[in-house]
């Protein structure tokens, strides 16, 4: 069963906006991570937060926690026309162990050039 | 490294015949994930590995469906026999780590499975 909730299931934007996807969760976690997955291809992981962190940066992506609510965001700066994947957050159940990763159902994200 | 590699990529059968996935982790992972893709359930994890014994097939949806893992650089899932129900992409995934760690997982191409 699905984990995360990912908001939008698809946006459609143009180069140079930004694009924002929220993922919700049920249950708490150790940790949170946001994949990408191009057309036809595998999964590649972006960016790993952890219960204890808020917020968290890498290059163009900033991603935030909050386990109140238990909802994360994934945010792409400055998009360009190769950021158009399908983006996946996962949960890591903080019971279970083993690093398992419970995925959502993805956010398709266009960028028109 | 190579990342982790998938056998074959893409896989046709008919319903009824024996079907055996391949994957091979990244070397000194000792964690392994098998998952299953498809339009209408996303993501689902099958089973996962670590250090070769299985800790979870609980995402195993029946008896059709095994999974072995007889060393650190190998493993299989085989379904046998197979179903139309069974087309998905089948992705391999590895980690280092276990326990409460906290680890990204490397994803292999898959293996895209249609049954007809």
């Amino acid at each position: 069963s699905q984990q995360g909730e990912e908001d939008p299931q698809a946006l459609s934007i143009q180069e140079g906006e930004n694009a924002t996807m929220n993922c919700s969760y049920k249950t708490s976690i150790n940790n949170l991570q946001w994949y990408r997955q191009n057309s036809g291809r595998g999964l590649v992981h972006l960016i790993l937060i952890r219960s204890n962190e808020r917020e968290k940066h890498s290059g163009r992506l900033r991603v935030t926690l909050d386990t109140s609510k238990k909802s994360s965001s994934l945010l792409i700066t400055a998009s360009r026309a190769a950021d158009t994947a399908s983006y996946f957050c996962a949960t890591v159940p903080l019971s279970g162990g083993y690093n398992k990763l419970i995925f959502g159902a993805g956010t398709r994200l266009a960028v028109h050039p | 490294d190579a990342g982790v590699i998938q056998s074959p990529r893409h896989e046709v059968t008919e319903m009824g015949q024996e079907v055996t996935l391949r994957c091979k982790p990244i070397s000194g992972h000792n964690s392994l994930f098998w998952y299953r893709q498809t339009m209408m359930r996303g993501l689902e994890l099958l089973i996962y590995f670590n250090n070769n014994v299985p800790i979870d097939d609980s995402g195993m949806p029946e008896d059709r469906f095994s999974a072995k893992m007889p060393n650190a650089s190998f493993s299989t899932l085989k379904i046998q026999p197979s179903e139309p129900r069974d087309s998905a992409v089948y992705f391999c995934a590895s980690s280092l780590g276990g326990g409460q760690g906290v680890y990204e997982q490397y994803f292999g191409p898959g293996t895209r499975l249609t049954v007809t």
